[in-house]
């Protein structure tokens, strides 16, 4: 069962453009994490938010904690190709139970040159 | 400094076999996970090592094992390969057990796994 939903599953925008990605769930995370993965490797962290309400920016990357600590979104400004990717939100189980990350089934990223 | 390491890269099994994943975690970290990956899906837990013991395992069936060795290494067996376990399969180490709410992952680059 995902507990985690992103949304879009599929995004091909031109450079230049702003996005936004949005991952929701039901459950109360701990910590949120974002991840960007490429074909043939493994998932590369990006952030992580912990506090409810929270900001981080990250370049052109602006993540925001839900002031629950259900959902998610990140923001990209002025896309450009070189952000194309799988991006995938994580949640952490608040109590810290020792079930690992909960993964949402990714958003593709696709930026047109 | 070496990352994640993860071998074999790719791998071919009919179904019925046996097959044996393994992992060196980066220098220093204690945790091993396992995650599947199928295609067009996020990553899936699978088991969390810590300390050479077992801290958490995702709902996968007995068909799955995994141990930890005294230098941290890991490795993941599968049995009975079905069709269905056919997956990129993650490895990630970090400092830390899973009791920490920000607990950083590093994810190796994954065991593609092909059961015909």
């Amino acid at each position: 069962t995902q507990l985690l939903e992103q949304s879009p599953q599929f995004l091909s925008i031109q450079e230049g453009e702003n996005l936004t990605v949005y991952c929701n769930s039901s459950s109360v995370f701990s910590s949120l994490q974002w991840y960007r993965q490429e074909p043939g490797e493994g998932p590369v962290l990006l952030v992580t938010v912990v506090t409810g309400g929270e900001v981080k920016k990250l370049k052109r990357l602006t993540f925001q904690f839900g002031d629950a600590r259900k959902d998610s979104s990140l923001h990209i400004t002025a896309a450009q190709p070189g952000d194309t990717g799988l991006y995938l939100c994580a949640g952490a189980r608040a109590g810290g139970g020792a079930d690992g990350l909960t993964f949402g089934k990714g958003t593709h990223l696709i930026i047109q040159p | 400094d070496a990352g994640v390491t993860q071998s074999p890269t790719h791998l071919i099994k009919t179904r019925g076999q046996h097959v044996t994943l393994r992992c060196s975690p980066i220098s220093g970290h204690k945790s091993v996970s396992w995650y599947q990956q199928v295609l067009g899906q996020g990553p899936q837990f699978i088991f969390q090592y810590y300390e050479k013991e077992e801290r958490g395992r995702g709902n996968f069936p007995d068909r799955f094992s995994a141990r930890q060795f005294p230098n941290y290494s890991s490795e993941l067996n599968v049995n009975a390969l079905l069709l269905g376990d056919s997956a990129l399969y993650l490895c990630a180490s970090s400092l830390f057990g899973a009791r920490s709410g920000a607990n950083v992952l590093t994810f190796g680059a994954g065991s593609r796994l092909t059961v015909l």
